[in-house]
């Protein structure tokens, strides 16, 4: 079964300091790999994916994240960190071909906080 | 363009009280649906998935039951809810098979109290 580990469960960076949010997943082949993120109190937001190609792949807001197969890592990175960027990010993989649904497993979140 | 809604936002409920939260998704057509619950520091769980009117698989046993009587209308019920359905709970939709992107819905926050 498919697993994912987002080892910090709150990072506080200052504004303007370049962030990395770490993720590592557990799975028999290649998955395809999303970044989530959360305001307080509402949905979910899709900041990026990685299905194939480019390891390297931009999403919205000025974020991207580097898929690393020898580490089964897909870490999100950010250069200069906005105070808008506060809020909760989350991993999930899935599986590939699964034939059904997209049965997403996600990590247990990593909460943001930016001083100014 | 495509939109999703859930309501009730907010719901405080007793023990023992029938729970009824609704998504309905528009701007698309047969859609696969999903209930998540989110509790805290807990990341999301996905609860019941939906690839077809009347076709509900549940992911983990539990006291909910799910529901699809239309094509993009997914309901979450309870007979009588216990302290532990607390929580966040998030509706999503995709298109197609596989892992395919997911968009959530804005939540509905049920306290059991």
């Amino acid at each position: 079964a498919q697993s994912v580990t987002q080892p910090d469960i709150h990072i506080t960076v200052s504004e303007g300091a370049s962030l990395e949010l770490r993720c590592n997943y557990s799975y028999g082949a290649t998955p395809y790999l999303f970044w989530y993120v959360q305001s307080p109190g509402q949905g979910l937001q899709l900041l990026l994916k990685y299905f194939s190609g480019d390891t390297l792949v931009q999403g919205i807001k000025g974020f991207e994240a580097e898929f690393k197969r020898s580490q089964s890592s897909f870490n999100l990175r950010k250069p200069s960190v906005h105070w808008s960027d506060a809020a909760e990010y989350f991993c999930a993989v899935g599986a590939r071909n699964t034939g059904t649904a997209s049965k997403l497993t996600f990590g247990t979140g990593t909460r943001l906080q930016v001083t100014l | 363009s495509q939109t999703i809604h859930q309501w009730p936002a907010t719901l405080v409920q007793p023990v023992g009280s029938p729970l009824s939260l609704e998504c309905t998704v528009e701007g698309t057509s047969n859609p696969n649906l999903y209930w998540y619950r989110q509790a805290a520091g807990r990341g999301l769980q996905l609860l019941f998935y939906s690839i077809g009117i009347g076709q509900i698989s549940s992911e983990v046993p539990q006291n909910l039951s799910a529901s699809r009587p239309q094509d993009r209308q997914f309901i979450l019920s309870s007979k009588k809810l216990l302290l532990s359905d607390s929580g966040f709970y998030l509706c999503a939709w995709s298109k197609g098979f596989g892992a395919n992107v997911l968009t959530f819905g804005a939540g509905s926050r049920l306290t059991v109290l």
